[in-house]
């Protein structure tokens, strides 16, 4: 079972380049976001969407854009890349169906020099 | 917006048991969540509390009190495999979840 994937695994970039993070699920979910992870502070949401054609903005937007063409996939972009990018980045996905959690990729560590 | 708290270390002897302890300030509650998460490794789900009260899932058990804005994980019969981190998650009336910053815990034989 493939669940979500993320694409790349790991990925180096210096300030100023632009980057896609590819972020795909197969379990027909309706809903999927973007967390970014930093030491001591947690998962903080970056964008979410409800749907296809439907996103919107989380905790910490700035510098980062999605789309959601189609229901499976939900790519993050980062337009100029910073140093304060530099972080682990998690893709999530669920059904929307009130009890259901949450189902992660394995995550994209991203560098920016 | 939601203001999560949780400790930041715990540490407990295999075999024991270990209670964690979430407190949230919430705009608006759609349930309470706790994740798993080793070292290296995405978040995975531990259990679900939208009601008052306790659910129970063979070693790992969750509470919640929407009154006072609180929930724990009880871990027993602590294992080696259960050092990790542990994260509270309030999911809000959009659907949103906001994490705390997580739980580090160390089991020691």
């Amino acid at each position: 079972n493939a669940g979500v994937t993320q694409t790349p695994k790991f990925q180096v970039l210096k300030t100023g380049q632009s980057m896609t993070l590819q972020c795909a699920q197969d379990m027909n979910h309706e809903y999927m976001s973007w967390y970014r992870q930093d030491p001591g502070m947690g998962l903080r949401l970056i964008h979410y969407s409800v749907g296809a054609g439907i996103t919107d903005q989380g905790e910490v937007p700035n510098g980062y854009n999605v789309s959601r063409s189609t229901t499976e996939d939900f790519p993050l972009r980062l337009l100029s890349a910073a140093p304060s990018q530099t972080s682990v980045y998690f893709c999530a996905s669920s059904s929307g169906t009130e009890h259901q959690p949450q189902h992660f990729g394995d995550g994209t560590r991203l560098s920016i020099l | 917006g939601q203001n999560i708290d949780q400790p930041t270390e715990m540490t407990a002897t295999e075999g024991a048991i270990v209670q964690i302890n979430c407190t949230y300030q919430t705009s608006g509650f759609n349930g309470l969540f706790w994740y798993q998460q080793h070292a290296g490794e995405a978040p995975t789900f531990l259990s679900y509390n939208v009601l008052d009260g306790l659910e129970e899932k063979g070693r790992f058990s969750s509470f919640l009190s929407r009154s006072k804005g609180y929930s724990y994980l009880l871990l027993k019969e602590l294992q080696m495999k259960d050092s990790a981190s542990y994260l509270c998650a309030v999911r809000d009336r959009d659907y949103k979840l906001s994490f705390g910053a997580g739980t580090t815990v160390t089991v020691r034989a």
